[in-house]
C-alpha cells in the first residue's frame, strides 16, 4: 500500500450534478496530482497542486477544480457531471515537484459514474 | 502533441515465459521512463524506472531504454499469473514535470 487514501470508492451521481472527491496524500508528500482513467485507456493527468497552489492543468475544462489543504489533502471537484465523466478518478502523491525523476504514488482511486 | 504508445494486447505468454512489452514514445527530448502494473480494478503501482540508456535489472523485471529510437520496453522473466494485469508506461516530456501514460498493454500470463 503507498499510504494515499482516497474517499469514497465507489460514487453514482446523475447528469448535472456536482462531486468532490477526496484525498489524503502519503505522509512527508506535499504534492498531490489528480488523474482520470476512462475504461481501456490510461491516466489522464487533470491537474497538480503543490503547496496549496494549482502547479499545472491538463486538458479539462473548468468545471474541473481543485484544492489543496495546509496538511496537503485535497480535493476534487467536478460541477455540471456529464456522461463522459465515468471513469476511474486516481489521486496521486509525490514527494516533490518539478523533478524530471517524479514517482507517482497512487491512491486506490474513486470510480464514478455518472447516469 | 507528445504521444506515448503501447499496445494495448492482450499479450499471452506461458507459466515461465519471458513477457516482452513495449512503449514508444514521440518526444526526443524526454529524460525519465516509468512502468506502473495496474491489477484490474485497482491503481497503478511503480514497478520499475529507468533515467539512461541500457538496461535495468530489478529481480524479475529488466526495463530496457533506447533514447535513439525512442522507445522503453519492460522484460519480465519466468512470467507468473500473478504477473497478469495491465502495465502502463509512462513518460515525461522533455522540460515537464508531469508524466504521459501510454493505454496500457494487457499481459496474461496462462499456467
Amino acid at each position: 500500500e503507498t499510504g494515499v487514501t482516497q474517499s469514497p470508492t465507489h460514487l453514482i451521481k446523475t447528469r448535472g450534478q456536482q462531486v468532490t472527491l477526496r484525498c489524503s496524500s502519503q505522509s512527508g508528500h506535499n504534492t498531490v496530482s489528480w488523474y482520470q482513467q476512462a475504461l481501456g485507456q490510461g491516466p489522464q493527468f487533470i491537474f497538480q497542486y503543490y503547496r496549496e497552489e494549482e502547479n499545472g492543468r491538463g486538458n479539462f475544462p473548468p468545471r474541473f477544480s481543485g484544492l489543496q489543504f495546509p496538511n496537503y489533502s485535497s480535493e476534487l471537484n467536478v460541477n455540471a457531471l456529464e456522461l463522459d465523466d465515468s471513469a476511474l478518478y486516481l489521486c496521486a502523491s509525490s514527494p516533490e515537484t518539478g523533478a524530471a525523476n517524479e514517482k507517482l504514488f497512487f491512491g486506490s482511486g474513486t470510480q464514478l459514474s455518472v447516469l | 502533441q507528445k504521444e506515448v504508445e503501447q499496445n494495448s494486447g492482450p499479450l499471452s505468454v506461458p507459466e515461465g515465459a519471458i513477457a516482452s512489452l513495449n512503449c514508444t514514445y514521440s518526444d526526443r527530448g524526454s529524460q525519465s521512463f516509468f512502468w506502473y502494473r495496474q491489477y484490474s480494478g485497482k491503481s497503478p503501482e511503480l514497478i520499475m524506472s529507468i533515467y539512461s540508456n541500457g538496461d535495468k535489472e530489478d529481480g524479475r523485471f529488466t526495463a530496457q531504454l533506447n533514447k535513439a529510437s525512442q522507445y522503453v520496453s519492460l522484460l519480465i522473466r519466468d512470467s507468473q499469473p500473478s504477473d497478469s494485469a495491465t502495465y502502463l508506461c509512462a513518460v515525461h516530456p522533455g522540460g515537464s514535470y508531469i508524466p504521459t501514460f501510454g493505454r496500457g498493454t494487457s499481459l496474461i500470463v496462462h499456467p
